[in-house]
């Protein structure tokens, strides 16, 4: 099972509105990846989780707050968000190893949940 | 991050090979080549990487320049399903991370 998982797969929210994305992996990976994709532009990375402890926060504002709560599993808690922040935001993992360092990199994305926030 | 430089956009005919270039001058002895691609309406999909030999998978084949400043995508027979924005990325295996860069177009004629 080579699937990552996202949902849901399209999500609308007010700008005082609360909610999560979800990510879920049984591959046995234990990095995974947050990502942010805004139309016609390339996907940029948010988050990495490695061994569940947050490693790479690339400079993201706080209204958007990752969690790892178990190996398998990833959260992407939204809250006072602004209209600029719709987008398609990805999932990815990949595998952690001491000893294939380049199998680290090659990572699987999930299908994306589209948001839009009103 | 060193950064790579694609053309924005290919075109191909259905059944021939294509080849996508990218430079990256500035990459270091720990970076790892890789190409992704994203079809429509999907996220991206790992189609191959390398070091510094050249590479075959069932997907594609990766032939990388000897100084390591360029490499290209070889898809043998392109069909319409290749039709994607293909990426070129530079992965230092110290951090894992995907810097993409603005990708290049393939459109595929019948």
């Amino acid at each position: 099972d080579t699937e990552v998982t996202q949902t849901p797969k399209h999500l609308v929210m007010g700008m005082t509105n609360k909610k999560s994305l979800k990510c879920e992996q049984h591959m046995g990976h234990r990095a995974m990846y947050w990502y942010k994709q805004k139309a016609k532009k390339p996907p940029e990375l948010m988050f990495v989780y490695s061994y569940e402890k947050l490693s790479i926060n690339e400079s993201v504002p706080s209204r958007f707050s990752p969690e790892c709560p178990n190996s398998s599993l990833l959260n992407l808690h939204l809250h006072a968000l602004q209209p600029e922040d719709s987008a398609l935001y990805l999932c990815a993992s990949s595998q952690v190893t001491l000893f294939k360092r380049e199998e680290k990199v090659k990572q699987y994305f999930g299908p994306g949940t589209r948001l839009t926030v009103t | 991050d060193a950064k790579t430089t694609q053309p924005n956009s290919m075109e191909s005919n259905e059944e021939e090979p294509v080849h996508l270039p990218c430079n990256h001058s500035t990459i270091s002895g720990t970076d790892y080549i890789h190409w992704y691609r994203q079809l429509p309406s999907q996220g991206p999909e790992y189609v191959i990487h390398g070091l510094t030999s050249n590479v075959n998978n069932r997907m594609a084949s990766l032939a990388i320049a000897e100084d390591r400043k360029s490499s290209t995508l070889i898809l043998h027979r392109a069909t319409l399903r290749d039709a994607a924005v293909y990426y070129c990325i530079l992965v230092s295996s110290n951090t894992g991370k995907l810097i993409f860069g603005q990708g290049t177009t393939l459109q595929v004629k019948p």
